[in-house]
């Protein structure tokens, strides 16, 4: 089965600055699917962007931005002028066409941003 | 549009007792998934289903847990009895498996087995 790592339980930013949130995956499949999802407190799952592994463009979402590398199998979102409202646990997940509809996800990485 | 509908938000249940999540997914999504979290094992799989048919239900952790999707627009979720380690946010979540790549979550059920 595929795995999702996210080796950074946890992170802070400052308000306005950058922070990357890194994310690595294994796979045997050239064609996938990549996410991240954001959960504030509130619990609710909120798609943040995703990323077709055929696509080398990598995908954009505003402030929101991912550097996909597909020969090493990693996947950080990068957050740009944080705010205060990005402060959430943040998931990535892996999606295979072959495997039906099964999405695998990483173990989080709690984002603090500090005013 | 609405989104995945979940009820209820929160149960507060005593042990022993019968514990019944309900689930809507977002109309013309023909695939839903049922997810447990909690903070020693994130996010789980428990089930899923295609077209009201269960296709995987490896992750449901024993038999006191069962699913049921008798329509496609519903979905249940029962644990019978229930105990205290069942204590998690259950997510129900849908995907439109006709080119839709994503799936969309509900807003989770609050879960305590006291």
């Amino acid at each position: 089965a595929q795995t999702v790592t996210q080796s950074q339980p946890e992170m802070s930013v400052q308000e306005a600055e950058t922070v990357t949130l890194s994310c690595t995956y294994d796979t045997s499949e050239s064609d996938y699917y990549l996410f991240w999802y954001k959960q504030p407190p509130s619990r609710q799952m909120i798609l943040v962007i995703r990323q077709e592994a055929y696509k080398q463009q990598n995908a954009t979402e505003n402030r929101f931005s991912v550097n996909f590398q597909k020969a090493a199998k990693s996947f950080s979102l990068k957050i740009s002028d944080s705010q205060l409202g990005d402060a959430a646990m943040y998931f990535c997940a892996y999606r295979s066409p072959n495997t039906g509809n099964q999405f695998y996800f990483g173990t989080g990485t709690s984002l603090t941003v500090i005013p | 549009d609405a989104g995945v509908i979940q009820s209820p938000r929160h149960e507060v249940t005593e042990m022993g007792q019968e514990v019944t999540l309900r689930c809507k997914p977002i109309s013309g999504h023909n695939s839903l998934f049922w997810y447990r979290q909690t903070m020693m094992r994130g996010l789980e799989l428990l089930i899923y289903f295609n077209n009201n048919v269960p296709i995987d239900d490896s992750g449901m952790p024993e038999d006191r847990f069962s699913a049921k999707m008798p329509n496609a627009s519903f979905s249940t979720l029962k644990i019978q009895p229930s105990e205290p380690r069942d204590s998690a946010v259950y997510f129900c979540a849908s995907r439109d498996n006709r080119g839709g790549n994503t799936i969309y979550f509900g807003e989770g059920s609050w879960l305590t087995v006291v």
